[in-house]
């Protein structure tokens, strides 16, 4: 497809278990990033890849969330050990390295909507 | 600390006639200002940008207009239509930086 896709759209989960969100970015896209939206905010940063490489996670909330882009494509974002506080809407973005200055803008998928029961 | 804020969380206005809205922010290395669009149950779609050099921005309906002393923004969406009805987010970006600060957003109903 022309666009971000992110799958699945939906996830429920126990506390206490694993999930595994997918991302796979608009075709051509070096950067990838990933935010975390609560319910009646603003999408938050968690972390964001140049091709294969993580240059900032500084937005994980923690030791239980990791995220990797192995072959510069298709990103991976794991939550381990899932607390009721994980539920939210997590967001995937892509876009071009912006070129002499000029700002590429990021566009984003529709999201999974993770629920912690 | 919330670096970019929406105050408004609401806004209606009647078909044909100009909608605005607001953004503060408080970081004076933000260099880039965005405007996303929000439908129920989708993400965010890219509406318009404006760099920090520039005070005004246009593309077809849709204007934002920078205010770099005051730190504030707008988004202006003249004539508004029943389709424009959704979540506006005010995005910024810090210089040299990659990721976005987001507002939390104003839902904007055009009534018809």
């Amino acid at each position: 497809g022309a666009g971000v896709s992110q799958s699945p759209r939906y996830k429920v989960a126990k506390r206490g278990q694993d999930v595994a969100l997918r991302c796979d970015p608009i075709s051509g896209h070096v950067s990838l990033f990933w935010y975390q939206q609560a319910l009646g905010q603003g999408p938050e940063f968690l972390t964001y890849f140049q091709n294969e490489a993580q240059l900032d996670k500084s937005g994980l909330p923690s030791d239980r969330f990791f995220a990797e882009r192995p072959e510069g494509s298709v990103s991976t974002l794991k939550i381990q050990r899932t607390q009721q506080e994980d539920s939210a809407v997590y967001l995937c973005a892509s876009s071009y390295i912006g070129v002499a200055g000029r700002y590429q803008p990021q566009h984003f998928g529709d999201g999974t909507r993770l629920s912690i029961l | 600390d919330q670096q970019v804020k929406q105050n408004s969380p609401s806004l209606s206005v009647q078909e044909g006639r100009i909608s605005i809205l607001n953004c503060d922010y408080t970081n004076s290395m933000f260099d880039y200002f965005l405007w996303y669009k929000k439908y129920p149950a989708e993400g965010p779609t890219f509406l318009i940008s404006i760099s920090s050099i520039k005070d005004k921005n246009e593309d077809g309906r849709f204007t934002v207009f920078l205010n770099k002393s005051a730190k504030h923004l707008s988004l202006h969406i003249v004539p508004s239509q029943p389709g424009d009805s959704a979540v506006y987010f005010c995005a910024a970006r810090k210089e040299y930086g990659n990721k976005l600060v987001f507002g939390a957003g104003t839902i904007l109903r055009v009534k018809s």
